[in-house]
């Protein structure tokens, strides 16, 4: 699976967008992306995913390159609850592997 | 979005003792289950992948006599951690896939806690 970098921690305004960004420079074309957080304490929850065309969900719009070597993870409106650890995980198509985790942006959302 | 559900949350246990932790899928079928560990500050590291009926693949550095993996059924994939010593105090978090290929998901449970006295 592709590797992906993250920068280390972020801070964001409640109430502002929140836009994290991910490389993924050597990702194959079957490799999707897929974005988790991790709240202290808790176990990883799942965002979102995509292959190239962005995507959108209750939580959070991803945006994908059309070169596919980066993405950005856009929390509309961040609240206090979103501060996480935020990973950026690439992984292939059928593949049957577990997600490997990097070591992820921490963000924190200032009131 | 699935559940996975991981008892207990926390257990505090003497060093020499063994500990049992499970985690279940409660609404779906999960034929594969993750065990990951982390330490403060670090990210998830895996440390086994089972499927159901089957033996348990452990990750380099992991040692499978010390850590028990159990997939019994597919809700169900216990962790016991064998004479638990201070150094295997972290937080255990499982993980249940639901299908296959890149469309499935991989689910998280909310971690065990352990601490090892």
């Amino acid at each position: 699976d592709a590797k992906t970098t993250q920068p280390p921690s972020m801070d964001c305004a409640e109430g502002r967008a929140a836009n994290l960004p991910c490389n993924h420079s050597t990702i194959s074309g079957n490799e999707y992306v897929y974005w988790y957080r991790q709240i202290h304490s808790q176990g990883p929850q799942y965002i979102i995913h995509g292959l190239k065309n962005n995507e959108t969900n209750e939580m959070a719009s991803l945006i994908i390159t059309e070169d596919r070597k980066s993405s950005t993870l856009i929390l509309p409106h961040a609240t206090l609850r979103d501060t996480a650890v935020y990973y950026c995980i690439v992984r292939a198509s059928g593949s049957a592997r577990q997600l490997t985790f990097g070591s992820g942006t921490q963000l924190t959302v200032l009131p | 979005g699935a559940v996975v559900s991981q008892h207990p949350s926390r257990v505090i246990c003497k060093s020499g003792t063994s500990v049992k932790i499970e985690c279940r899928s409660l609404d779906f079928q999960a034929t594969t289950m993750f065990w990951y560990r982390q330490f403060p500050k670090q990210s998830l590291m895996l440390m086994a992948t089972s499927n159901e009926g089957s033996k348990a693949t452990y990750e380099q550095g992991v040692e499978k006599d010390k850590f028990l993996i159990n997939h019994a059924s597919l809700t169900l994939s216990t962790l016991t951690v064998t004479s638990a010593h201070p150094e295997d105090s972290s937080f255990y978090i499982c993980s249940a896939r639901s299908g296959q290929g890149a469309q499935s998901e991989q689910y998280f449970g909310p971690g065990t806690r352990l601490t090892v006295t």
